[in-house]
């Protein structure tokens, strides 16, 4: 199926340093996603973008909606042993369509 | 509140057998989504539903799998017969427009 375009695939960082991943796809989105696994469960909602430009915090995350549409990116400052997981991106193209489209997953790994 | 409920939440078959996976989704979620993740192909949505009726169905692999919803509150996707290549951890989520996930159902077909 399709998949958005992730990046980094993952990283190894110590805690308190800042974290930047972000999609970048070739179609327009007018919903981004960001989620966080932990292993053995669902991924949790952290952050939705609704608008071109949006910019949106959550505690110690930001995201923001790309101006073109087509990119976003997820930062979380001063990260700790807790963040460790597996981040997504997902995109919804908009139209009549309700569906998703996963990026590749970013691993996040913090050595405290 | 509670989240989507999904049991269970691990089986283990033998191949050509019947697996039914169930989903309970969040009340007052009119979307219901089924997913399939491996660690090669990732997330994969494999249909979903708005007011219990099918709309996509395009990610069902093949005539093997099917999914029902018979009512708002549950939703069943079965494979007969399974096959090793079927084991996957398979996602239900719920939403008006954002996707709540479920803890998933670890499945292994030997």
């Amino acid at each position: 199926g399709q998949q958005l375009n992730q990046s980094p695939q993952s990283m190894f960082i110590q805690e308190g340093e800042d974290v930047s991943m972000n999609c970048t796809s070739s179609s327009i989105f007018n919903t981004w996603l960001w989620y966080k696994q932990d292993p053995g469960e669902g991924p949790v909602l952290l952050i939705a973008l609704y608008k071109a430009g949006e910019l949106t915090s959550n505690g110690r995350l930001t995201a923001q909606f790309g101006i073109t549409r087509k990119d976003s990116f997820l930062n979380i400052s001063a990260s700790i042993p807790s963040d460790v997981g597996i981040y997504f991106c997902a995109g919804r193209l908009g139209g009549a369509t309700n569906k998703l489209i996963f990026g590749t997953g970013t691993l996040l790994a913090v050595q405290p | 509140d509670a989240g989507v409920i999904q049991s269970p939440r691990h089986e283990v078959t033998e191949m050509g057998q019947e697996v039914t996976l169930r989903c309970k989704p969040i009340s007052g979620h009119d979307y219901l989504f089924w997913y399939r993740q491996t660690m090669m192909r990732g997330l994969e949505l494999l249909i979903y539903f708005n007011n219990n009726v099918p709309i996509d169905d395009s990610g069902m692999p093949e005539d093997r799998f099917s999914a029902k919803m018979p009512n708002a509150s549950f939703s069943t996707l079965k494979i007969q017969p399974s096959e090793p290549r079927d084991s996957a951890v398979y996602f239900c989520a719920s939403g008006p427009g954002e996707q709540f996930f479920g803890p998933g159902t670890r499945l292994t077909v030997l």
